[in-house]
């Protein structure tokens, strides 16, 4: 199976300040279409998760454009420009090329 | 809006079966790939089956394969997952999720696998 490994396991920020949180694949997630199925999700305290980029760097509908995903190959990353109170929680990166999809343990945001 | 709601968890002893159901709405179900993906308490998460529009396609999560079946009746906009010799790791909330790669979710249901 591809293992998912995010970093840091948790990320103190100060309000208004920028956030980044790395993701890395043990093999290459390049799609035989082409794609790139690198998906990141927000799970808020108590909630279920919602996907908030999807194939490395498209928004999801409603997401706000201080959240933007880059990456390539095995190397990936979800930068928040300014955090929002409304950002903390756990953020997880998953691998949808290869069966079965796996996700990273988690990177738990939360404000200093 | 898109709506999915699970039912059908609760507390089963080691060996035991459930079923558990998603009701689907906002969308167009037979026409979407659908998904269960699982969250064991205080860990992460894992897909655990996944399903093609017509039902004729199905993947597993090696962990549950042989025992745990999934299924959809379109017609009844619902999805459905068959859970069978049931053991303490399978504890955990499943959530019902569009798509085959998932982007929307239910609020989940609680299975508790406990003697």
């Amino acid at each position: 199976d591809v293992v998912m490994t995010q970093s840091p396991l948790s990320l103190p920020v100060t309000l208004g300040q920028p956030a980044s949180i790395s993701c890395r694949s043990s093999q290459s997630l390049v799609h035989s279409d082409g794609n790139t199925y690198l998906n990141w999700f927000h799970q808020g305290p108590g909630q279920s998760p919602r996907r908030l980029i999807y194939t490395v760097s498209n928004r999801d509908s409603g997401v706000p454009d201080r959240f933007s995903g880059s990456g390539s190959g095995t190397d990936f990353t979800l930068k928040i420009s300014r955090v929002e109170a409304e950002d903390v929680g756990v953020y997880y990166c998953m691998q949808a090329t290869h069966w079965p999809f796996t996700f990273g343990h988690g990177t738990r945001l939360e404000i200093k | 809006e898109v709506h999915l709601v699970e039912s059908g968890g609760g507390l089963v002893q080691p060996g035991g079966s459930l079923r558990l159901s998603c009701v689907a709405s906002g969308f167009t179900f037979r026409s979407y790939w659908m998904s269960w993906v699982r969250q064991a308490p205080g860990k992460g998460l894992e897909c655990v089956a996944n399903i093609r529009q017509d039902g004729d396609e199905k993947y597993y999560v090696d962990s549950v394969k042989g025992r745990f079946t999934i299924s959809r009746d379109n017609a009844k906009n619902s999805l459905y997952l068959q859970m069978n010799s049931l053991r303490a790791e399978d504890t955990a909330v499943y959530y019902c999720a569009r798509q085959l790669r998932p982007d929307f979710w239910g609020q989940g249901t609680l299975v508790t696998v406990s003697s």
